[in-house]
């Protein structure tokens, strides 16, 4: 019954290591969202997809890839991970991309990099 | 550019009181307006949000705002609060970038304590 769900909730990882976290979303959206929330729980977007395609990417470092195989997934890979990248990733969707859509989250998932 | 503040970062409320979270926001063009609510350890929640019409939106959990366009604002309220209250409360703005897709901000969050 999840409408986004990610996974893995909680990833703890050392330095240097790629790991990926999945999103997929059962509402029928056709925009889908990645955002970080850090220690401070401060919220900044990340990157924003319509229907696959790529619409915001904010300034974030080329080590993060979002994926999109299809409009009811957004996967977000991570390369050669650092310290500062441990925070909570929240992923999202809305019915598009259009202004006053109500944008439904994820549970989130914890990342540590240790 | 579009921001949104939160003066509060923490509120403190004896339970059954009333509380006030507020919200400012400041854009050149027209937003719509949303509260969410964000449990421990959980993803956020929609509480209310203004599109347009009536000023006065109400929400879930017995919550409620009002949008003031002249003083850019988007207080969040509620007459008596619950134990269940307890969690944080994020203002957002949303508008329209230059390709047509919707801009979101969030504000820093105001963690909202209910004391017994």
């Amino acid at each position: 019954d999840t409408a986004v769900s990610q996974t893995p909730k909680y990833l703890v990882t050392q330095m240097g290591n790629d790991k990926s976290i999945k999103c997929e979303q059962n509402l029928g959206h056709d925009t889908m969202y990645w955002y970080k929330q850090d220690s401070k729980k401060f919220l900044k977007i990340m990157f924003s997809y319509n229907n696959k395609e790529l619409i915001i990417n904010e300034t974030v470092p080329n080590r993060f890839s979002p994926k999109s195989p299809d409009k009811a997934h957004l996967n977000l890979h991570i390369n050669s991970l650092e310290l500062g990248d441990s925070a909570v990733y929240f992923c999202a969707s809305s019915q598009d991309g259009l202004g006053g859509n109500t944008i439904y989250f994820g549970e989130g998932s914890w990342l540590t990099v240790v | 550019a579009q921001s949104v503040t939160q003066l509060d970062s923490q509120v403190p409320v004896f339970e059954e009181a009333p509380v006030e979270l507020r919200c400012n926001y400041s854009s050149s063009v027209s937003v719509y307006l949303f509260w969410y609510v964000q449990y421990p350890n959980q993803g956020l929640q929609l509480l209310l949000k203004y599109l347009s019409g009536s000023t006065l939106v109400k929400g879930i959990n017995g919550f409620e705002a009002e949008f003031n366009k002249s003083q850019t604002s988007f207080h969040l309220r509620k007459p008596s609060v619950h134990i269940s209250d307890t969690a944080e409360y994020f203002c957002a703005v949303i508008t329209m970038n230059s390709g047509g897709y919707q801009k979101v901000t969030f504000g820093t969050g105001t963690k909202l304590q209910v004391i017994p």
